[in-house]
């Protein structure tokens, strides 16, 4: 298995740019979340879904939206990218429905930059 | 919501003392989970706690939760140049099914 990827490891982009963060696992999860990570914010969970249609926000949510229309993928989109989303993403992943419930997989990450 | 606080934000020990990081929370927590994350990786999942009271080992490294369900801490003794890195706690919290974390402690080990 190659648990959870992400693509791509790093990104450069300009204000106002969109993109889609991608992540995909293959341990059948059904759930799956984003977080990002700034220097001495911790992690932040921005959204997450419980399974294949449903998605919810987390803390901080705006900004980006994602979509679950397969049990394996979960992109992230960034709608017009700012410099305060200038972070590392991290996608994880859960065989349990309640993520509080589960060991989380992590990806390796996505580092990104807006100038 | 529901935030966990993590205390201290850096620990620096020098080889072979011991390392402690503490958990807290405002509210009971129905389980707690840790994380070590080693510098430029990505956080990887150690243990759950979910019982109060419950204390676990994993070779050098002790883990628990508190007897209100309200706190928990990670004990590392005899610390190894493998152990640095930064140890996240998280909890339940972030929206109704998701998983918060604390801000983490990064352990810092002097040879």
């Amino acid at each position: 298995n190659a648990g959870v990827t992400q693509t791509p490891k790093f990104q450069v982009l300009k204000t106002g740019q969109s993109m889609t963060l991608q992540c995909a696992q293959d341990m059948n999860h059904e759930y799956m979340s984003w977080y990002r990570q700034d220097p001495g914010m911790g992690l932040r969970l921005i959204h997450y879904s419980v399974g294949a249609g449903i998605t919810d926000q987390g803390e901080v949510p705006n900004g980006y939206n994602v979509s679950r229309s397969t049990t394996e993928d979960f992109p992230l989109r960034l709608l017009s990218a700012a410099p305060s989303q200038t972070s590392v993403y991290f996608c994880a992943s859960s065989y349990s429905s309640f993520a509080a419930e589960g060991e989380q997989y992590f990806g390796p990450g996505t580092r990104l930059t807006v100038t | 919501g529901q935030q966990v606080m993590q205390i201290p934000q850096y620990q620096h020990v020098q080889e072979g003392e011991d390392f402690t990081t503490y958990c807290n929370s405002s509210t009971t927590l129905s389980n707690i989970q840790w994380y070590k994350q080693r510098p430029g990786g990505h956080p990887v999942f150690l243990i759950q706690l979910v019982k109060s009271g419950e204390v676990k080992k994993q070779k050098r490294l002790t883990f628990q939760f508190g007897e209100a369900k309200k706190n928990s801490s990670l004990h590392i003794t005899a610390t190894q140049t493998t152990d640095v890195g930064t140890y996240f706690c998280a909890g339940p919290g972030g929206g109704a099914d998701g998983l918060t974390f604390g801000k983490g402690t990064h352990l810092i080990i002097q040879p």
